[in-house]
């Protein structure tokens, strides 16, 4: 099983600052790589794929990048609707064995 | 507008069965593969089971393996998770999750049905 691990649990930022959320698979995924957000009392909600891909609708600010083992996801200027739980997720094995990492909460500091 | 919607989740007492479904609506449910992901009761998300566009293929993650199957109808446009042998750690928020073009990832998810295992 490819294991996810996800940096830092909470962080805490800014309205207005700039976020850096860090995920570590245990074995390449390549480009494999998915980010959603969550909001409490809400589903999931995809915002990034293939490592950098921004999903339909997700605003500028939001940005991924990385390959092999090593993922980041930046918000470059935090809004107050960003304030959420981050997962990542690798699709990169077969068979397929979907694995998220244990998510980061991006806190009002 | 593409949509999810999930239903089936009950209290069910350790070692009992539960069906779920989800109705899809607002795209071709035949041309995606769909997910079943869960979420106990403040913890993170685990995927649990996937299943191709024509049924022909299915994966399971290891925690529920043998004991629960994915099936789909496509002429209901209805995806279902047969739960069976249920145990106190398949307590979770249960959502159904559409495929994003083949890559695995879930791109459309719904909202959820809540299973509890309890005695």
């Amino acid at each position: 099983e490819i294991v996810m691990t996800q940096s830092p649990a909470t962080l805490s930022v800014s309205p207005g600052e700039r976020a850096t959320l860090s995920c570590r698979a245990s074995q390449s995924v390549s480009s494999n790589l998915a980010w959603y957000q969550q909001k409490p009392g809400q589903a999931p909600r995809l915002l990034i794929y293939g490592a950098s891909t921004r999903a339909t609708g997700i605003p500028a600010r939001f940005s991924g990048s990385g390959s092999g083992t090593e993922f980041t996801l930046t918000i470059s200027s935090l809004q107050s609707e960003d304030f959420a739980v981050y997962y990542c997720q690798q699709y990169n094995n077969w068979p397929p064995a979907l694995t998220f990492g244990g998510g980061t909460k991006v806190e009002i500091k | 507008e593409v949509q999810l919607v999930e239903s089936g989740g009950v209290v069910v007492q350790p070692g009992g069965s539960l069906r779920l479904s989800c109705a899809a609506s607002g795209f071709t449910f035949d041309d995606y593969t769909m997910h079943w992901v869960r979420q106990a009761p403040g913890k993170g998300l685990e995927w649990v089971s996937l299943i191709s566009w024509d049924g022909g293929s299915t994966y399971y993650a290891d925690s529920v393996k043998g004991r629960f199957t994915i099936s789909r109808d496509n002429s209901k446009n209805s995806l279902y998770l047969q739960m069976n042998s249920l145990r106190t750690e398949d307590t979770a928020l249960y959502y159904c999750a559409k495929d994003g073009a083949g890559y695995y990832y879930m791109d459309v998810w719904g909202k959820g049905t809540t299973v509890t295992v309890s005695s």
